[in-house]
């Protein structure tokens, strides 16, 4: 069976730090993956999503960037936090990209201070 | 589809009711699908369903059962004897429209 896992699930950094968050699946081969981020509001916004290996598609220009050094394998990261960097975290993996349903990771908290 | 409303941000119910949970699309394709998911308390969602938009036959599992009405572009959700492990967010989405989910709608159920 397919599984996914994100970490570290909890994260507090301070202003001008880099950041790291990883994500990894396991028991599927290709999948399109994603980082979503969920503000205090609640909603979730797509961040990135890859249909391949190097193959990053951006949706919100920011200061965070994305990359996929290997098929299973979804590293979102930035050079500086900045404080509206917090929130909820959360990879994603599809096997179709529009039209089939998303399974997420557990998330990962981050809090910028 | 391109967009989805859930214009209901909180319902509060008490254990055993039922309560449906309402979802209203906008798209400009023939061929569209819909989901569900589960966002409860300890964050990770759960998919819950997918709907193409050539079947408007409604699906039950368990307690939950969906409506699709492709007549008043409505996909609502339906929890039939609410119970306190259902307090959660659910979010209605659509699949495309950069796959970004909207705010959901919060539901707790009290005992």
């Amino acid at each position: 069976s397919q599984t996914i896992h994100q970490w570290p699930a909890t994260l507090v950094q301070p202003v001008g730090s880099p950041l790291s968050l990883e994500c990894t699946v396991e028991g599927t081969s290709n999948p399109n993956l994603y980082w979503y981020r969920q503000a205090a509001g609640r909603g979730l916004q797509l961040l990135f999503y890859s249909i391949g290996i190097d193959q990053i598609s951006s949706e919100v220009p920011q200061n965070l960037s994305a990359s996929r050094p290997q098929d299973r394998q979804f590293i979102l990261s930035s050079k500086k936090l900045l404080l509206s960097d917090s929130g909820f975290y959360l990879c994603a993996w599809s096997v179709q990209l529009y039209t089939g349903e998303l399974f997420f990771g557990e998330g990962s908290r981050l809090t910028v201070l | 589809a391109q967009k989805v409303t859930q214009a209901q941000t909180e319902i509060s119910v008490v254990e055993k009711e039922d309560v449906t949970l309402d979802c209203v699309y906008e798209t400009r394709d023939t061929t569209y699908y819909l989901f569900w998911y589960k966002q409860p308390p300890s964050g990770e969602l759960v998919f819950l369903i997918r709907r193409n938009s050539f079947d408007e036959q409604n699906e039950i599992s368990g307690r939950y059962s969906w409506n699709f009405q492709k007549s008043t572009s409505s996909f609502n959700f339906t929890i039939t004897a609410s119970q306190v492990v259902d307090s959660a967010v659910y979010f209605c989405a659509p699949d495309r429209s950069a796959l970004t989910f909207g705010k959901g709608t919060m539901l707790l159920v009290s005992p």
